[in-house]
C-alpha cells in the first residue's frame, strides 16, 4: 500500500533556530496536508496543499508541494517552545482517505 | 471557532464487549470519517462517510465495525466485540465538502482513548 516517510524522525533544537522536514512517498498524491499533534490530542491542520509546486505560508510555517508529486516539504522559521509537538504529513490521491507520514517529534529547548 | 467534539474521552472495556465512540462533527460539514492510532504509531484510516453511506473503509474496519449518523448532529463508531488489538486511539475527523479539494481538509477531535482488557 501507500507509504509516507518523513524525515527526521525526531529534532531536538534550539529556541530561534529554523526547523525543516520532509516527507517522501514511492507513489504520487494530489493533495499533501501537514498537521501538528499534541500529546494525548487529535491532529490540528496546518497547511493544505493541492498543487504541483505550490508553496503555501501560515505564520512561521511554510510548506511545498513537490515537483514530482511525490515529496513535501514543512519548514518552521524562528522556533519558539510551543512548536513542540509530533508533525505528520498526509496525503490522498483522487479520495478524501488520507494516509499519514510516520512523524516527525520535534523539541525545542529554550 | 466551530470544533469535532468526542465522547468519551477515555473509554476501558472488557474484550468481546461492545463499544460506542461519539463523535459530534462541525455542525456544516457533510464528510466524515474515524480514524485511528495505536500509540506511538501513526493515524490510520479507518472509514470515510458521506450522504449516509460509507464512501470508503481500510482493510481494518472489519464485520465487528460499524457507523451511523443517527441524527443531524452525531456520528457514531461501533465496536461489536472488542478484541485486545483494538486498543488505540480513535479520531473523529469531519470535512466540508464544499468541492472536491476542500474535503480533503478534514478536521479532527480530541479522541476517544479505548482500553481493552
Amino acid at each position: 500500500g501507500q507509504q509516507l516517510n518523513q524525515s527526521p524522525q525526531s529534532m531536538f533544537i534550539q529556541e530561534g533556530e529554523d526547523v525543516s522536514m520532509n516527507c517522501t512517498s514511492s507513489s504520487i498524491f494530489n493533495t499533501w496536508l501537514w498537521y501538528k499533534q499534541d500529546p494525548g490530542e487529535g491532529p490540528v491542520l496546518l497547511i493544505a496543499l493541492y498543487k504541483a509546486g505550490e508553496l503555501t505560508s501560515n505564520g512561521r510555517l511554510t510548506a511545498q508541494f513537490g515537483i514530482t508529486r511525490k515529496d513535501s516539504f514543512l519548514n518552521i522559521s524562528a522556533s519558539i517552545p510551543s512548536d513542540v509537538g509530533i508533525y505528520f504529513c498526509a496525503g490522498s490521491y483522487n479520495t478524501d482517505k488520507l494516509i499519514f507520514g510516520t512523524g516527525t517529534r520535534l523539541q525545542v529547548f529554550p | 471557532e466551530p470544533e469535532v467534539t468526542q465522547t468519551p474521552s477515555h473509554q476501558v472495556t472488557q474484550m468481546g464487549q461492545e463499544v460506542i465512540l461519539r463523535c459530534v462533527p462541525i455542525s456544516n460539514h457533510l464528510y466524515f470519517y474515524w480514524y485511528r492510532q495505536i500509540l506511538g504509531q501513526k493515524v490510520e484510516f479507518l472509514v470515510s462517510f458521506y450522504n449516509n453511506e460509507i464512501s470508503e473503509k481500510s482493510e481494518i474496519f472489519d464485520d465487528q465495525f460499524s457507523v451511523e449518523r443517527p441524527d443531524g448532529s452525531n456520528f457514531t463508531l461501533k465496536i461489536r466485540s472488542t478484541k485486545l488489538e483494538d486498543s488505540a486511539m480513535y479520531f473523529c475527523a469531519s470535512a466540508s465538502g464544499r468541492d472536491a479539494f476542500i474535503s480533503n481538509e478534514q478536521f479532527f477531535g480530541p479522541g476517544t482513548r479505548l482500553t481493552v482488557l
